[in-house]
């Protein structure tokens, strides 16, 4: 089976643009889950979406957000972005009711 | 609120230096305890999923084992390609997942 994808892999934009960031879970998949990481806070949750639907959502301002296709397929976008967005954005698929999360190569995203 | 803690932060072991990592938790109700590895720029790779207190899993130099309040990552013999961060995540019953900080795994030949 081939792996989680996540496109693009790397990303340069400016302060106040927006940005949509997308990912192809493993096929079967239906469980797909947005995580930011930094150097300073690590892994941190963003979002999970379950059959289209947001299933539990991290400690982040609205301008962060997603949504989940039919063919499991899920994007998220970030507007107004800020310097502190600048981070590797993973995303992770899980095929409940097993829980173990398999992770796509990233984006990087540099917010100059 | 959930919690998870990792340590060292950082290890350095000679080849074939046998040695433990630490994860420390706290949870409302524990889902599963989750082992992953990540080399530099890619993604976590899975290693392990552990349940319930007392429950061990083995892969290769690997080991993880789980009691109430930590996971343990056991690393036998272990060789410079098992120089990765390792990270810890556990999921609370409402399926909220919390990563730890990782620990960075240096192996020198």
């Amino acid at each position: 089976k081939a792996g989680v994808t996540q496109t693009p892999r790397y990303l340069i934009k400016t302060r106040g643009q927006q940005v949509t960031l997308s990912c192809s879970p493993i096929s079967g998949h239906r469980s797909v889950s947005w995580y930011q990481q930094t150097p300073g806070q690590g892994l941190q949750f963003l979002f999970e979406y379950f059959s289209e639907t947001q299933r539990n959502k991290g400690n982040f301002p609205g301008r962060f957000s997603g949504r989940q296709f039919s063919n499991s397929r899920s994007e998220m976008n970030v507007s107004t972005l800020e310097l502190g967005d600048s981070a590797l954005y993973l995303c992770a698929s899980s095929d409940p009711p097993h829980n173990e999360q398999f992770f796509g190569p990233g984006t990087r995203l540099t917010v100059l | 609120e959930d919690q998870v803690t990792q340590s060292p932060e950082a290890l350095r072991l000679q080849e074939g230096e046998s040695s433990s990592l630490n994860c420390s938790y706290t949870v409302s109700g524990l889902r599963g305890l989750f082992w992953y590895r990540q080399d530099p720029g890619k993604g976590p790779e899975f290693l392990f999923t552990l349940y319930s207190a007392g429950e061990e899993k083995e892969k290769e130099r690997l080991k993880a084992t789980l009691t109430k309040k930590e996971s343990f990552l056991h690393i036998t013999a272990p060789k410079p390609e098992d120089s990765a961060t390792y990270l810890c995540a556990v999921q609370a019953n409402n399926n909220d997942m919390r990563f730890g900080a990782g620990t960075r795994l240096t192996v020198k030949p």
